[in-house]
């Protein structure tokens, strides 16, 4: 059971490119989230997704973009990457907000803009 | 949003009992208590939970306050993979059908071999 997984681990871009960062869950979670995490900081909330085709904003949505295509699949889209988005990336999901379920949290992409 | 309080750092010599403060004095009837950790290099783990009681399970155990102002997480006995930081958060209703979890900066907590 591999739960949340996160690719790529590691990316370095330069300013101005794009990529998308891929999350993907096994465990048939409705809701799923993206963090970031600067250095001795908290995570923020970036966007996250009630459910399958739903997307919504987080605390810091600016310069990010999300899709929630597929129900396991939750995908963070940087369409021109400033260094100020040089961040470690988490992704999480969540079974339902009925009952009080844990988040389950993903080992993180690193992701460096040169 | 109600917001936690929590020490930056703190020590603990390993086999001893680790107490983990917290205060949340803005805290509303429907806000959990939650408590993650997060170990060098990866992504946080859930440790426990809990809304008025006091609660145990394999990993710790959560003291809340009767007026809910406060809480503190236990480790009974700390060991060296205990060594994380450990986050204090209230799981609120934010709209749009969804329970958010906000994140301080948390404890970092030191154990001593």
């Amino acid at each position: 059971n591999a739960g949340v997984t996160q690719t790529p681990k590691f990316r370095v871009l330069k300013t101005g490119q794009s990529m998308t960062l891929l999350c993907a869950q096994d465990m048939n979670h409705e809701y799923m989230y993206w963090y970031r995490q600067d250095p001795g900081m908290g995570l923020r909330l970036i966007h996250y997704s009630v459910g399958e085709g739903t997307t919504a904003k987080g605390e810091v949505p600016d310069g990010y973009n999300v899709s929630r295509l597929k129900k396991q699949n939750f995908l963070l889209g940087l369409e021109s990457a400033a260094p100020s988005q040089t961040s470690v990336y988490f992704c999480a999901s969540i079974a339902g907000q009925k009952s009080n379920q844990p988040q389950h949290f993903g080992d993180g992409t690193r992701l460096s803009i040169l | 949003d109600a917001k936690t309080t929590q020490p930056n750092s703190m020590e603990s010599n390993e086999e001893e009992p680790v107490h983990l403060p917290c205060n949340h004095s803005t805290i509303s009837g429907t806000d959990y208590i939650h408590w993650y950790r997060q170990l060098p290099s990866q992504g946080p783990e859930y440790v426990i939970h809990g809304l008025t009681s006091n609660v145990n399970n394999r990993m710790a155990s959560l003291a809340i306050a009767e007026d809910r102002k406060s809480s503190t997480l236990i480790l009974h006995r700390a060991t060296l993979r205990d060594a994380a930081v450990y986050y204090c958060i209230l799981r609120a209703y934010s709209g749009a059908g969804s329970y958010q979890l906000t994140f301080g900066k948390g404890t970092k907590l030191s154990v001593i071999p």
